[in-house]
């Protein structure tokens, strides 16, 4: 129940195509939904974020679709460019909203898919 | 600038050489956290940290020991490394816990390639 499940674990894609990269989680608890990028040699860096309030959220050519019947989230790179060549980690979690002390309870930790190697052939 | 830095960023040891890694970010963050990081098995937690003398065990602890003495220094120590330790290892802070939303962003460094004979 705690497994986000991530696919492909590589992809391919030719410049300006459009790349897709999905995650599927069974705890219904989960409510927020990062996707990671990390260059190589690099640590990862936030891409973006969702929350299940919402079936899309778009920032430039990185969109994330979000399916909460189908418990799945997809990352699409619309015009996908050399320079997008990295690799993709889908993340999940519990989001604890803080109605008293901010520590109280630290088993809420992000449940990471396994990442996806992508690279864009110019 | 705001960053997390590592050291080292490379290090080649002999199993039980013990060996600390260590880790610094200077956002005054509350959270970090160590994690490892081999092909296939995506990103996996060893240790976190929510404050200060706070610390606990990620998905990973087995052969791994951590501190948090100080809000800015989270190292990672290596009592007695065997083969199996070898990876590349990444600690990341946020201003909050992880699962906060934006505030729970995570900052990792640049990571650490531990290799063990």
């Amino acid at each position: 129940q705690q497994q986000v499940k991530q696919s492909p674990q590589s992809l391919i894609v030719q410049k300006g195509g459009i790349s897709i990269i999905n995650c599927a989680y069974e705890n219904t608890a989960f409510d927020y939904f990062p996707w990671y990028q990390q260059f190589p040699g690099k640590g990862p860096a936030l891409l973006i974020a969702i929350r299940p309030d919402v079936s899309e959220k778009k920032e430039g050519r990185f969109t994330i679709s979000f399916n909460k019947s189908a418990k799945q989230f997809s990352l699409h790179i619309m015009d996908s460019q050399p320079g997008d060549s990295a690799t993709y980690f889908c993340a999940a979690s519990p989001e604890y909203v803080l109605l008293i002390a901010l520590w109280v309870d630290s088993n809420y930790q992000l449940i990471w898919g396994a990442g996806t190697k992508l690279i864009i052939k110019p | 600038e705001a960053q997390v830095t590592q050291n080292p960023r490379y290090l080649i040891t002999v199993t039980g050489k013990k060996l600390t890694v260590t880790c610094s970010q200077n956002m005054n963050h509350e959270y970090m956290s160590w994690y490892r990081q081999d092909p296939g098995l995506g990103l996996r937690q060893i240790y976190y940290s929510m404050n200060v003398e706070v610390t606990d065990k990620g998905d990973v602890p087995e052969g791994y020991k951590v501190s948090r003495k100080e809000k800015r220094n989270f190292p990672l120590i290596l009592e007695s490394p065997s083969p199996n330790q070898t990876s590349l290892y990444f600690c990341a802070s946020s201003l909050m816990g992880p699962t906060s939303g934006r505030a729970g962003e995570l900052f990792f460094g640049e990571g650490s390639r531990l290799t063990v004979l």
